[in-house]
């Protein structure tokens, strides 16, 4: 149980173009996602929190207007990249924790950005 | 602000050795501290958890203690197996309003060798 899903997997652009990626949560209701961030061979850091409903919450460094995260509903949470440049290229990873289920979050399987 | 350091990998060990992946952490208050695993082509799994000073947590024949006189949640298997090659992380929980935070070490490569 408590699986999450990511799409795409990988995913290529020009810069100057917006890509999105989804996240879905298929058998639980998340009403908190987080998006993280990994560069190679360095750890997660986290750019927002969304909670179901409400605007996200983003990390000190990370523009809003740059990754536009949407949560809509329970079991989904898209992240836009706007106006993407090479130095967005990166390895986005999305969680989820249950609703009542306290703090442990389930990952996604992450989504490789290259802007070319 | 609160922060996890975790032992720099990769870790090459021969199958049934003994394991030790040392975590240390910086953290006001009293956090829930965690073990996630990232084997290759997949995304981070949830290996064990503690909530609370002294606490056990283990999963798998993993297993790590809340040490909180030396901020401590080393990881430790006692027979490791080839199929246990993967990326660790350690990371800890940071609570705010908006949602409960993890905080993550820059994880640690583990190779398995047979």
């Amino acid at each position: 149980g408590a699986v999450v899903s990511q799409h795409p997997s990988r995913v290529i652009c020009k810069s100057g173009t917006s890509v999105k990626i989804e996240c879905r949560s298929l058998d639980f209701q998340a009403t908190t996602m987080f998006w993280y961030r990994q560069f190679p061979k360095q750890s997660l850091m986290l750019m927002a929190t969304s909670n179901e409903g409400s605007k996200a919450t983003y990390e000190q460094g990370v523009e809003k207007d740059k990754f536009l995260i949407n949560h809509a509903s329970l079991t989904l949470s898209t992240l836009t990249v706007t106006s993407a440049h090479p130095e967005d290229s990166s390895f986005y990873i999305c969680s989820g924790t249950i609703a009542g289920g306290g703090d442990t979050q389930y990952f996604g399987p992450g989504t490789r950005l290259t802007v070319l | 602000g609160n922060s996890v350091t975790q032992m720099e990998g990769p870790v090459t060990l021969s199958e049934e050795a003994f394991l030790t992946i040392n975590c240390t952490y910086t953290a006001t208050g009293y956090p829930s501290l965690f073990w996630y695993v990232q084997y290759p082509g997949e995304g981070l799994q949830l290996l064990l958890k503690a909530t609370k000073a002294d606490d056990k947590g283990s999963n798998k024949g993993f297993e790590a203690t809340y040490r909180k006189e030396t901020t401590s949640f080393h990881l430790e298997k006692g027979s490791v197996q080839v199929s246990d090659s993967a990326v660790y992380f350690c990371a800890l929980s940071d609570w705010s309003e908006y949602g409960n935070k993890l905080v993550f070490g820059a994880g640690t490569i583990l190779r398995v060798k047979s």
